[in-house]
């Protein structure tokens, strides 16, 4: 079947803008997971879900970032009032959940704040 | 917590000739250590993984890497490359005490330049 998907493939915003970065995650997968690549580094983390339940959002780096799941399904990461800071790649990814099961990263959204 | 280095930024090799990538890890608990591999213009995916068992893992496409207790280590090695591995590859841990293990902490990646 189909892997991870994730849009826009490429999103611009002004700076103090509104963005949602979609992900629609492998069919059966129970977790979910974002992260975020800068340019030139590893991705960090951002956040968890086991399917509609955000379990772990400790890498959110400000209270400006949002993620939900509502049906368990199709997940959104929300930032608002985007900053310059806020350019990177968010990748999202998802697994079977159980121990040891691999992460099928999608081919992420890079985001540019102007 | 968890730190991963990567201590190579790039690896120049010729094809055909072996290539080591190196990967040292801090963590206070037990950890899973994997290696992703991402194409060009592609997603990140999973090479192998070190979970229990066996110090010595492989992959389908002859990449293996050793988890070294001791010296906090996973490198990866292959002992002949090809063009078609030209990639950047990281080196990531988990740690084996959280409920989420699907918490990746990753390296700043290596690319591996395979020249002809």
């Amino acid at each position: 079947g189909a892997g991870v998907s994730q849009s826009p493939r490429y999103k611009v915003a002004k700076r103090g803008q509104d963005v949602a970065l979609r992900c629609d995650p492998i069919s059966g997968h129970v977790s979910l997971f974002w992260y975020q690549q800068a340019l030139g580094q590893g991705p960090e983390f951002l956040t968890y879900f086991q399917n509609e339940a955000q379990l772990d959002k400790s890498g959110l780096p400000s209270d400006r970032f949002f993620a939900e799941r509502p049906e368990g399904s199709v997940s959104t990461l929300k930032i608002q009032r985007t900053q310059q800071e806020d350019s990177a790649v968010y990748l999202c990814a998802s697994s079977l959940g159980s121990l040891g099961s691999p992460l099928h990263f999608g081919n992420g959204t890079r985001l540019t704040v102007t | 917590a968890q730190s991963v280095t990567q201590l190579d930024s790039q690896v120049p090799v010729f094809e055909e000739a072996p290539v080591e990538l190196r990967c040292n890890y801090s963590s206070s608990v037990s950890v899973y250590l994997f290696w992703y591999v991402q194409y060009p213009n592609q997603g990140l995916q999973l090479l192998l993984k070190y979970l229990s068992g066996s110090t010595l893992v492989e992959s389908i496409n002859g990449f293996e890497a050793e988890f070294n207790k001791s010296q906090t280590s996973f490198h990866l090695r292959k002992p002949s490359v090809h063009i078609s591995d030209t990639a950047e590859y990281f080196c990531a841990v988990s740690d084996q005490v959280s409920s989420n293990t699907g918490k990746l902490i990753f390296g700043q990646g290596t690319t591996l330049q395979v020249k002809p």
